[in-house]
């Protein structure tokens, strides 16, 4: 089990549904991080929150909704998604000038 | 052992060879390096890292280079296992920002 904990770890929804995933970190790490990674791509950086604020939005559709109520949790709220949103949804927390502890994702199908 | 040239998506190497995952990065004023592993169905998790004051560290069965002159990075595997099968990632950043650059990943898969 790493640093950074993600759940669920698998999520089916359809596209008229509202889910939550949720991340949290007990590292102390002072910046947190939304990634997508879909199959034969990069991954893609989301949002990322650096000591509790949102410092990065890279054209988030906003179907994706962010929320970091504190230094340890952070949230991603989704609301009718697309099937091209199905991917694995990555949570990481990092210290300024040190690398990323990544959890474990989150494997979401919209049906 | 088997070695890429610049960045190749697919890296296939025999169990017990040694293997080479090249980087290339593209920011210069970039001082803080990190190799990644992704095994299926699971997050990336650090394996390396180097800052740019040094050329070579090493770890337990893999060493990273830094060529700053060319802006190359290499991962280095020795006597690659079952168990190294998977997505390598190379990252970079600044020391003072919080923010990594990902490259594209290899793939690499070990040969029984």
């Amino acid at each position: 089990e790493t640093g950074v904990t993600q759940t669920p770890r698998h999520l089916v929804m359809g596209m008229t549904n509202k889910k939550s995933l949720k991340c949290e970190q007990h590292l102390g790490h002072n910046a947190m991080y939304w990634y997508k990674q879909s199959a034969k791509k990069p991954l893609e950086l989301m949002f990322v929150y650096s000591l509790e604020e949102r410092v990065e939005n890279n054209s988030v559709p906003s179907r994706f909704s962010p929320e970091c109520p504190n230094s340890s949790h952070l949230f991603l709220h989704l609301h009718t998604l697309q099937p091209e949103d199905s991917a694995l949804y990555l949570c990481a927390s990092s210290q300024t000038g040190y690398g990323y502890t990544f959890g474990s994702g989150t494997r979401l199908t919209v049906v | 052992g088997e070695s890429v040239g610049l960045h190749l998506p697919t890296l296939s190497v025999q169990e017990g060879d040694n293997s080479i995952i090249n980087c290339a990065y593209s920011n210069s004023a970039s001082d803080y390096f990190i190799w990644y592993k992704q095994e299926s169905g699971k997050g990336p998790q650090f394996i390396i890292d180097i800052r740019s004051n040094m050329d070579k560290r090493q770890g337990q069965r893999v060493t990273v280079l830094l060529n700053k002159t060319v802006k190359h990075l290499s991962l280095q595997i020795a006597a690659t296992q079952p168990g190294d099968s998977a997505v390598y990632f190379c990252a970079e950043t600044r020391s003072n920002d919080y923010k990594l650059s990902f490259g594209a990943g290899t793939t690499v898969t070990v040969r029984a």
